[in-house]
């Protein structure tokens, strides 16, 4: 059991590359998440998938895409990569069990964009 | 923005209690208070949640005000490997969530 898994775990872009980060839970959660953490900071909602076939804006969508592929799986996509998007990114899912909704992070992607 | 007030650092001695406090004044009936931590840059972790009565399990306590404008998380006996930052969330509980977190509290445990 794998939990939450992320891929790659470094990359470097140059400013107008685009790249999609990958996201795959074994956990069977409906939901999956995509945060961004700039250093110092807390974490930022970029997009949510409430359950597959459905994605939903965040915080601070602008300038990304996102796919959920199946229940397993959730990628962020980067169109056209700008150094304000230099960050580690986090994917997350979620179970509801009672009043317990506990979301499991993955280890992050640090991306670098010059 | 966060819903939360948290003290941007604390310390404590290593086998000592440590309480990090929380303030949510503006937090609604229905709305739960979650704790997470984060470890050096690891993925955050789930630590404990509560309503509005006191929450023990094998990580922590929470402690939740009456009028549950506040909360406090304890360690018990904090140890080295407890050194991370805190975040207290407020948010309701049920089908899917979006956590918002504010910065948090940088917790260092010294020997």
């Amino acid at each position: 059991n794998a939990g939450v898994t992320q891929t790659p775990k470094f990359q470097v872009l140059k400013t107008g590359q685009s790249m999609t980060l990958q996201c795959a839970q074994d956990m069977n959660h409906n939901s999956m998440y995509w945060y961004r953490q700039d250093p110092g900071m807390g974490l930022r909602l970029i997009y949510y998938s409430a359950s597959e076939g459905t994605t939903d804006k965040g915080e601070v969508p602008n300038g990304y895409n996102v796919s959920r592929l199946n229940k397993r799986e959730f990628s962020l996509r980067l169109e056209s990569a700008a150094p304000s998007q230099t960050s580690v990114y986090f994917c997350a899912s979620s179970e509801l069990m009672g009043s317990k909704e506990t979301q499991y992070f993955g280890p992050g992607t640090r991306l670098l964009v010059l | 923005d966060a819903k939360t007030t948290q003290p941007p650092s604390m310390d404590c001695a290593e086998g000592r209690a440590a309480n990090l406090p929380c303030n949510h004044s503006t937090i609604s009936g229905n709305e739960y208070v979650y704790w997470y931590r984060q470890i050096h840059s690891q993925g955050p972790q789930y630590i404990i949640h509560g309503l509005k009565n006191n929450e023990t399990n094998e990580m922590a306590s929470l402690i939740i005000t009456e009028d549950r404008k506040s909360s406090t998380l304890i360690l018990p006996h904090a140890t080295l490997r407890d050194t991370a930052v805190y975040y207290c969330i407020v948010m309701f509980s049920g089908g899917y969530n979006k956590l918002i977190f504010g910065a948090g509290t940088r917790l260092a445990v010294h020997p």
